[in-house]
This record gives C-alpha cells, structure tokens and sequence, in this order.
C-alpha cells in the first residue's frame, strides 16, 4: 500500500465549479499536510498547508483535514482555467517516513479546468 | 531574491556512466533537499542535506549520493547509471527544513539515460 493515495484523475471541472481534491495516507503518526500544485512542465509551489483537524481557508482554496479517517482534502472553489494543474498532496512528521523532516508526497491529480 | 537554481536543465547519458547535478538554494536557506520525479512513481525523496550534513536519506541504491558545500550549495551524483534512472531530478530549498513543508523547488534537471 502505497503511503499517500491521490486519485490521479484526470479530474474535469467546468469554470465557476468546485473542485474536490482528496488525499488519504496510511501513516497515522503523520503531524502535517501539504497541497502542492504543479503546472505541467513546472516544478511543484506550495498552496496550502494544515496541522490540525478541521477545514482551513485561504481564498478560494479550502484544505480539510480528519486524521481519524486519514484522509485530507482540497477544494477549490469558483474553479478558473488557470487552476488547471496536477495536484500533490504531502505529509510530513510520519512514523514510516523515517523523520519528521521528511516529506512524503503522493502522485498528484491532474485537474483541468473547462471554460 | 533569486529562486532555486539547477544545473543542468537536461542531460542525456548513456548506461554505466555517471552524472552530477548541481543545486543553489535561495539565499538564507540551509536546508537541500532532492527528488526524483517519474510518471510512474511520482515524488520520491532521495535525501535532505542541512547545514553541510545528510540528514535524511530515502530508499536509493548507494548509488545515489549527494553533497553540501558552506555556501549550502548542493550537488547529487549518480554512478553506474541504468535505463530507469531517467526521471526528472528536483532540487528543493527550505529554510528550516523539509519537514517543515515550505519546500522551493527549482526546475529541475531532466536527465535521460539511453
């Protein structure tokens, strides 16, 4: 089993949607959670991060975090073109990842936007 | 400020010889970290060097290595080099350090091994 399960998509939102990027991981000693967003031949920038249990806000980006189920999710909302990107769900703070300096990333979601 | 450089942006090689691949982290930032990136297996950590010390190593053959100068620039070796080492090599910078999660991450060096 793999440490970090993404839907690899691709996922299709139509503009102005809300899209739902979901994450869960196997490592219940896992402190913090990270989305990445990758455009296509680009290198991955950090979007959003969340520590504690409960739904975080920045913008139109919103991270959502259970660790009792595991699972850690992304919306974003009013979906624009320009969102169209594969998405990279990480964790840090792990038991299985060695150390809690090291990030585990999972395979991404490709979302595409549609105008 | 100046983002993470990576040197070179592609390389071809063929199997059995080696490559280095350089990196220069932003300004301040003691922490380097490295990656492979392959379709087929996504990000997958090789290793964080801090402050000139490796303090964190991923599931790699020996044959990944790596390096981290004074000036916290960083570079990453591979030896022996086979078919499947072909992926795209990221170079991340931080502050504090990985597992911290503020990773900056550099283009990349695409190394094709024939």
């Amino acid at each position: 089993q793999k440490e970090v399960e993404q839907n690899s998509g691709p996922l299709s939102v139509p503009e102005g949607a809300i899209a739902s990027l979901n994450c869960t991981y196997s490592d219940r000693g896992s402190q913090s959670f990270f989305w990445y967003r990758q455009y296509s031949g680009k290198s991955p920038e950090l979007i959003m991060f969340i520590y504690s249990n409960g739904d975080k806000e920045d913008g139109r980006f919103t991270a959502q975090l259970n660790k009792a189920s595991q699972y850690v999710s992304l919306l974003i909302r009013d979906s624009q073109p320009s969102d169209s990107a594969t998405y990279l769900c990480a964790y840090s703070g792990g038991v299985s990842s060695g150390s809690a300096r090291q990030l585990t990333f999972g395979s991404g979601t490709q979302l595409t936007v549609l105008p | 400020k100046a983002g993470v450089t990576q040197t070179p942006r592609y390389l071809i090689k063929t199997r059995g010889q080696q490559v280095t691949l350089s990196c220069s982290p932003i300004s301040g930032h003691r922490s380097v970290s490295w990656y492979q990136q392959t379709p087929g297996q996504g990000l997958q950590f090789l290793f964080e060097y801090f402050s000139e010390t490796q303090r964190n190593k991923g599931n790699f053959p020996g044959r990944f290595s790596g390096r981290q100068f004074s000036n916290s620039r960083s570079e990453m070796n591979v030896s022996t080099l086979e078919l499947g080492d072909s992926a795209l090599y990221l170079c991340a910078s931080s502050l504090q350090g990985s597992g911290t999660g503020e990773l900056f991450f550099g283009e990349g060096s695409r190394l094709t091994v024939l």
